[in-house]
């Protein structure tokens, strides 16, 4: 069936040091790609999307690339901060395919 | 402006019961989600409401339900409780002004409900 598969599970990283988040797709027709952030007993909320007619969109330490072509995307973050741990969730086919989420894990 | 609004936070019920849970959107949000989410297993999507109508169902047996009233408030039902539907149950509304389910979720802070 159709599916998100979202890699790392889990992300270990040094403060300041970059991440980078990868969801492949299986749905053709899917054109919007959004990425949530939910922190520990928290909501998840968007942190940054992008449409099929945009291969890649920044938003200051945050960017997602899309790869329509190879249907997966991904989310970068750069000079990672302690405040950017959290559970990252990817989502296609119109938000109702949602990738299993990738722990980041930010090191002092 | 308010954001969405779950009720109850908690729920803890026996098997066999039945549950409803409530949301109220974002004022001006004509469109309700509900998703489940279980320790990794992360996001499954139940229904998409709009204008009273569902849109579309994810994969969940016919004991999970919902509906939406002319306000846009929604709620969801699960009868015939099971241990397994312990989860935190998240609604989430958005625009939805245009062609379907390409406008950002906003979520609730969700109903956690604990089926013994």
């Amino acid at each position: 069936g159709e599916n998100v598969e979202q890699h790392p599970s889990t992300l270990s990283v040094q403060e300041g040091d970059s991440a980078v988040i990868k969801c492949t797709y299986s749905d053709s027709a899917s054109n919007y790609f959004p990425w949530y952030k939910q922190e520990l007993g928290k909501r998840p909320q968007l942190i940054i999307d992008i449409r099929s007619n945009v291969g890649e969109k920044k938003d200051q330490r945050i960017a997602v690339t899309l790869n329509k072509t190879a249907k997966h995307f991904s989310l970068h973050i750069t000079e990672t901060q302690p405040e950017d741990s959290a559970v990252y969730f990817c989502a296609a086919k119109g938000q109702l395919i949602w990738g299993a989420g990738t722990k980041l894990i930010i090191k002092p | 402006k308010a954001g969405v609004t779950q009720t109850p936070r908690y729920l803890i019920k026996t098997r066999g019961q039945q549950v409803t849970l409530s949301c109220s959107p974002i004022s001006g949000h004509r469109s309700v989600s509900w998703y489940q989410q279980t320790p990794g297993q992360g996001l499954q999507f139940l229904f998409e409401y709009f204008s009273e109508t569902q849109r579309n169902k994810g994969n969940f047996p016919g004991r999970f339900s919902g509906r939406q009233f002319s306000n846009s408030r929604s709620e969801m039902n699960v009868s015939t409780l099971e241990l397994g539907d312990s989860a935190l149950y998240l609604c989430a509304s958005s625009r939805l002004d245009r062609s379907s389910y390409n406008s950002p979720l906003h979520f609730g802070n969700g109903t956690r409900l604990t089926v013994t």
